[in-house]
């Protein structure tokens, strides 16, 4: 199947600065990345679309302005979590898509963010 | 917005016995619907998917069945093993690169 990754796998920052986590697929052009959290045992909830080249399609409640949303080329999206506050500590995981996986969602392994 | 509704949340069966896990959904323009099972701290692995066009869909020990007129799909696991404990999530989607909407989730544990 088709390979995801992202970096870095753990992140522990300090409230109030800035991370990013990059989302990779190795061995496809990926036409569209979802981006998504995932408190601890809840289900995961879609924060964002992306299509490569346009801007970030987010769902209701996710402050565009607090996640940036990158995805620059066919291989990489990147999401910036701005000013970061302990509620922001979750599971972060990604999922890329496109022609060559039959529109199928493949996920990265995930970013664990812990904000003090 | 599509709503997707996963029942129950946990459940606890023999090794060796069926796992039922039973999802709704509300979007009638809903056309796929994939399972993934998620390990602690990891990814999640799609294990078996169906699309509308089709009414059951079997893999070994996994099968899924899906009712469009009645808007619900289940996923059936037989002769659970150990290795099957984990949670379990129903997604549903229309399909192509349309987003995911996934249930709540099922940890299921497999007693030796």
């Amino acid at each position: 199947g088709a390979v995801v990754s992202q970096h870095p796998s753990r992140v522990i920052c300090k409230s109030g600065t800035s991370v990013k986590i990059e989302c990779r697929s190795l061995d496809f052009q990926a036409t569209t990345m979802f981006w998504y959290r995932q408190f601890p045992k809840q289900s995961l909830m879609l924060m964002a679309t992306s299509n490569e080249g346009s801007k970030a399609t987010y769902e209701q409640g996710v402050e565009k302005d607090k996640f940036l949303i990158n995805h620059a080329s066919l291989t990489l999206s990147t999401l910036t979590v701005t000013s970061a506050h302990p509620e922001d500590s979750s599971f972060y995981i990604c999922s890329a898509s496109g022609l060559a996986t039959g529109h199928e969602q493949f996920f990265g392994p995930g970013t664990r963010l812990t904000v003090l | 917005g599509e709503n997707v509704e996963q029942h129950p949340s946990t459940l606890s069966v023999q090794e060796g016995d069926s796992a039922v896990i039973k999802c709704t959904y509300s979007d009638s323009a809903s056309n796929y619907f994939p399972w993934y099972k998620q390990e602690l701290g990891k990814r999640p692995q799609l294990i078996i998917d169906i699309r509308s066009n089709v009414g059951e869909k079997k893999d070994q020990r996994i099968a899924v069945t899906l009712n469009k007129t009645a808007k619900h799909f289940s996923l059936h696991i037989t002769e659970t093993q150990p290795e099957d404990s984990a949670v379990y999530f129903c997604a549903a989607s229309r399909g192509g690169n349309e987003k995911l909407t996934f249930g709540t989730g099922t940890r299921l544990t497999i007693i030796p």
